[in-house]
């Protein structure tokens, strides 16, 4: 069983600070995808890094995937409230179904 | 933009009823899934669903649950008889290819079990 840990597990800080999540795993992924989900809806994807040491810049947000394609975090910088949410990474391998980590839950103070 | 939809948004039933999950995927979309996620846990894989039939599906995926495409735009979860611990967040998620494809997911349905 492929299993992903995400730490931490609950992040509080205030407006214009940085932070970084990471999502670990002993399982080698062909990708690595990242989701935020707010309440009552569903995941919307951020994005997927493929290639082992890959990094992936969206507006504030970078995402790095590890070298040995087992792990992967996500850095924010100087965080908004609207940045509050929950951040997951889900991984894929081959041609099996995706799995989630337990996410992180952001929460940006103004 | 396309997007997945799903009803009904939250769903109340008695231990023991019959549900019936419903779902229209993204239109050229091939690949389809439910995931469910219980309170404050993760988002759990229950089934995948390509060229009109189970792909793959995991262990939470009893007897109880049946999908099905009636059919072009449909995509339905069954639960023949819930049970409490069946409670969840129920989402619906379609895909354009397999390996490495991103998920689109609905907003899910609530599941409440009485």
């Amino acid at each position: 069983t492929q299993l992903l840990e995400q730490s931490p597990q609950f992040l509080s800080i205030q407006e214009g600070e940085n932070l970084t999540v990471y999502c670990n795993s002993s399982s080698v992924f062909s990708s690595l995808q990242w989701y935020r989900q707010e309440p009552g809806e569903g995941p919307v994807l951020l994005v997927t890094v493929v290639t082992g040491g890959e990094v992936k810049k969206l507006k504030r947000l970078t995402f790095q995937f590890g070298d040995a394609r087992k792990d992967s975090s996500l850095h924010i910088t100087a965080a908004q409230p609207g940045d509050t949410g929950l951040y997951l990474c889900a991984g894929c391998s081959g041609n099996t179904p995706l799995v989630f980590g337990k996410g992180t839950r952001l929460s940006v103070i103004a | 933009e396309p997007e997945v939809t799903q009803t009904p948004s939250h769903q109340v039933t008695q231990m023991g009823q019959e549900v019936i999950l419903r779902c229209v995927p993204i239109s050229n979309h091939l690949y389809f899934y439910w995931y469910r996620q219980i309170l404050g846990q993760k988002v759990e894989f229950l089934v995948s669903f390509y060229n009109n039939e189970i792909s793959e599906k995991s262990e939470i995926f009893d007897d109880q649950f049946s999908v099905e495409r009636p059919d072009g735009s449909n995509f339905t979860l069954k639960i023949r008889s819930t049970k409490l611990e069946d409670s969840a967040m129920y989402f619906c998620a379609s895909s354009a290819g397999l390996r490495n494809s991103p998920l689109h997911f609905g907003n899910g349905t609530r599941l409440t079990v009485t």
